[in-house]
């Protein structure tokens, strides 16, 4: 398997531009994870999703984030507009929920995760 | 609110040695407790994952315990190499319906060869 898979791995932007994150998760994982990493803050969940339904979105910053995850196969952050402390590595996981609930019990697989830089 | 300390930030050992890393955290309400490696530039890996019954999990050269009550993790790296060159986080997952994996900011660790 190619592991979880997430593009752009750099991206570059100015202030005020709409950025789009991509992510494929691990082929039959039904949980997946969006994170955000700065020196400042650590690792924070974003959000995440359950056999593709928002779960829980109560870490997005602001109204400037979404997400989305139209198939099994494919998730996208976006931020718009974009502003410098966005500024950070976004990680994209995904795991294999047995759980009805959703909850996040098992081990996540990482992706190699997208360094944002706005200017 | 759950809170998850690692200290200290960075830890230089010499290659061989055996080595602890802590990990404490606020509330004891646990789910389960994980340790990843995270490489730099790269995402993280899962190490080991104790669910809140257990008391330790081994793979290899690495052992993790987890005390509940005391609100604290370590995990033990035997024969320490200079491939072990990484950040670990420990991150637990609190009780509750809509706990969320939250993470400690590592601990840098540099095997001297």
């Amino acid at each position: 398997d190619a592991g979880v898979i997430q593009s752009p791995r750099h991206e570059v932007t100015e202030m005020g531009q709409e950025v789009t994150l991509r992510c494929k998760p691990i082929s039959g994982h039904n949980s997946l994870f969006w994170y955000r990493q700065t020196m400042m803050r650590g690792l924070e969940l974003l959000i995440y999703f359950n056999n593709n339904v928002p779960i829980d979105d109560s870490g997005m910053p602001e109204d400037r984030f979404s997400a989305k995850m139209p198939n099994a196969s494919f998730s996208t952050l976006k931020i718009q507009p974009s502003e410098p402390r966005d500024s950070a590595v976004y990680f994209c996981a995904s795991s294999l929920s047995l759980r009805a609930s959703g909850r996040p019990t098992d081990t996540q697989y990482f992706g190699p995760g997208t360094r944002l830089t706005v200017l | 609110k759950q809170e998850v300390t690692q200290i200290p930030a960075a830890l230089s050992v010499p290659e061989g040695e055996n080595l602890v890393l802590n990990c404490s955290f606020t509330d004891s309400a646990i789910y389960n407790l994980q340790w990843f490696r995270q490489d730099p530039g790269k995402g993280l890996t899962s190490l080991l994952l104790i669910q809140s019954s257990q008391r330790e999990q081994t793979s290899g050269r690495l052992n993790a315990s987890l005390d509940k009550s005391s609100g604290r993790s370590t995990l033990y790296i035997a024969a320490s190499q200079p491939g072990d060159s990484a950040t670990y986080l420990c991150a637990v997952l609190p009780t509750g319906a809509n706990s969320k994996l939250t993470f400690g900011k590592g601990i840098t660790l540099s095997v001297r060869p």
